[in-house]
């Protein structure tokens, strides 16, 4: 079993609409969550860190369930730049170790 | 600030060839992350480094693969011999260990196709 799994998608949203995804985390140990944004052929960059009230940064929201071990990520109000492929990542380890998801790919149309 | 600058960005080469592979962190950053990503496997991480240290290795695929980092400012992949199987993008990152956040900044990476 994968530690960080996500529905590859894609997740095809027309622009405007909202949009939200999830992963799910098998080390309950885990200690930190993330989302990371990886745009075709570039780098992934870090969008938000999920906290564990939940937490927005503008149109997207992010939201942690320990219980359950899944993270979640909605965004509102879709433009055309956010077709990305968004990175579920958790941290397992005091060092700094990352653990990433697949990715879950998002195709806004217009 | 400059990020995180890696080279070469492209590489071809044939199997049975070294390929070195090239990283200079974020000025200040004390880790060092390499991974490789391919379209079946996602992005796995291959080894870190904490303060030129390595910590885990435990992703290096097989003795084929060997990473140093011989100060604060450059590390090197290196694949000998390589092999198709290997043909990926390969990207280092770094980051700054402070309050327990540990945003990691990537490079461009390095596709590698080895024929």
């Amino acid at each position: 079993r994968k530690e960080v799994e996500q529905d590859p998608g894609p997740f095809n949203v027309p622009e405007g609409a909202t949009v939200a995804f999830n992963c799910t985390y098998s080390n309950s140990a885990s200690q930190s969550f993330f989302w990371y944004r990886q745009d075709c052929r570039k780098e992934p960059k870090l969008l938000m860190s999920v906290y564990s009230s939940g937490n927005e940064d503008g149109r997207f929201t992010a939201q942690l369930n320990r219980a359950s071990q899944y993270i979640s990520l909605l965004i509102r109000d879709s433009k055309l730049s956010d077709s990305a492929t968004y990175l579920c990542v958790v941290k397992t380890d005091s060092w700094g170790k990352l653990q990433f998801g697949a990715g879950t790919q998002v195709v806004v149309t217009p | 600030d400059a990020g995180v600058i890696q080279s070469p960005r492209h590489e071809v080469t044939e199997m049975g060839q070294e390929v070195t592979l090239r990283c200079k962190p974020i000025s200040g950053h004390d880790y060092l992350f390499w991974y490789r990503q391919t379209m079946m496997r996602g992005l796995e991480l291959l080894i870190y480094f904490n303060n030129n240290v390595p910590i885990d290795d435990s992703g290096m695929p097989e003795d084929r693969f060997s990473a140093k980092m011989p100060n604060a400012s450059f590390s090197t992949l290196k694949i000998q011999p390589s092999e198709p199987r290997d043909s990926a993008v390969y990207f280092c990152a770094s980051s700054l260990r402070g309050n327990g956040y540990n945003e990691q900044f990537f490079g461009p990476g390095t596709r590698l196709t080895v024929l």
